[in-house]
């Protein structure tokens, strides 16, 4: 069952350029995780968020818990060919069984 | 080094042949999981351990057996393969249920 919507799906942008992705449920998670996936490669943790409301920044990437803990974003300022990848969210909603969406693919042209 | 490990890290096998994908890791992590990611669908969680002798089913458990005998090591069983258990597969282990999950490097595996 996939509780986590991910959108868009795919984005292509030039260098430079800001973004936000979107992570979304009607699901209550009581924290929700961002991974970057590279190609051939596994996926490595960006953060983790916990409390509704939450922002946490990380250099040019900045996301958001949303206040009712269902919903979360990614916001990347100023894209650079190297953000260009796989970013995952995950969380769970019951239970311990982790829960992935299927993810936005980013490519990043210079 | 902290790493997940997994052997193989390419197979490829007929249908009905058992066959065993290891994972281990060496940061003493409780939780341990198996995921399987195919192109449209995502990553969708297998089977996962809570500790030794600890294990439940995930979203997709149908066609795979595992076992955790030791805390370090956590195999993926597939006793007659399939060519729908084509995939990419992804080891990963934490020390909580709510922990950073690090992932191995991957097995891509091809039943034919």
């Amino acid at each position: 069952t996939q509780l986590l919507e991910q959108s868009p799906q795919f984005l292509s942008i030039q260098e430079g350029e800001n973004l936000t992705v979107y992570c979304n449920s009607s699901s209550v998670f009581s924290s929700l995780q961002w991974y970057r996936q590279e190609p051939g490669e596994g996926p490595v943790l960006l953060v983790t968020v916990v409390t509704g409301g939450e922002v946490k920044k990380l250099k040019r990437l900045t996301f958001q818990f949303g206040d009712a803990r269902k919903d979360s974003s990614l916001h990347i300022t100023a894209a650079q060919p190297g953000d260009t990848g796989l970013y995952l969210c995950a969380g769970r909603p019951s239970g311990y069984a982790l829960n992935f969406g299927k993810g936005t693919s980013l490519l990043v042209t210079p | 080094e902290a790493q997940v490990t997994q052997n193989p890290r390419y197979l490829i096998t007929v249908t009905g042949k058992k066959l065993t994908v290891t994972c281990s890791q060496n940061m003493n992590h409780e939780y341990m999981s198996w995921y399987r990611q195919d192109p449209g669908l995502g990553l969708r969680q297998i089977y996962y351990s809570m500790n030794v002798e600890v294990t439940d089913k995930g979203d997709v458990p149908e066609g795979y057996k595992v076992s955790r005998k030791e805390k370090r090591n956590f195999p993926l069983i597939l006793e007659s393969p399939s060519p729908n258990q084509t995939s990419l597969y992804f080891c990963a282990s934490s020390f909580g249920t709510g922990g950073e999950q690090y992932f191995g490097p991957g097995t891509r595996l091809t039943v034919t």
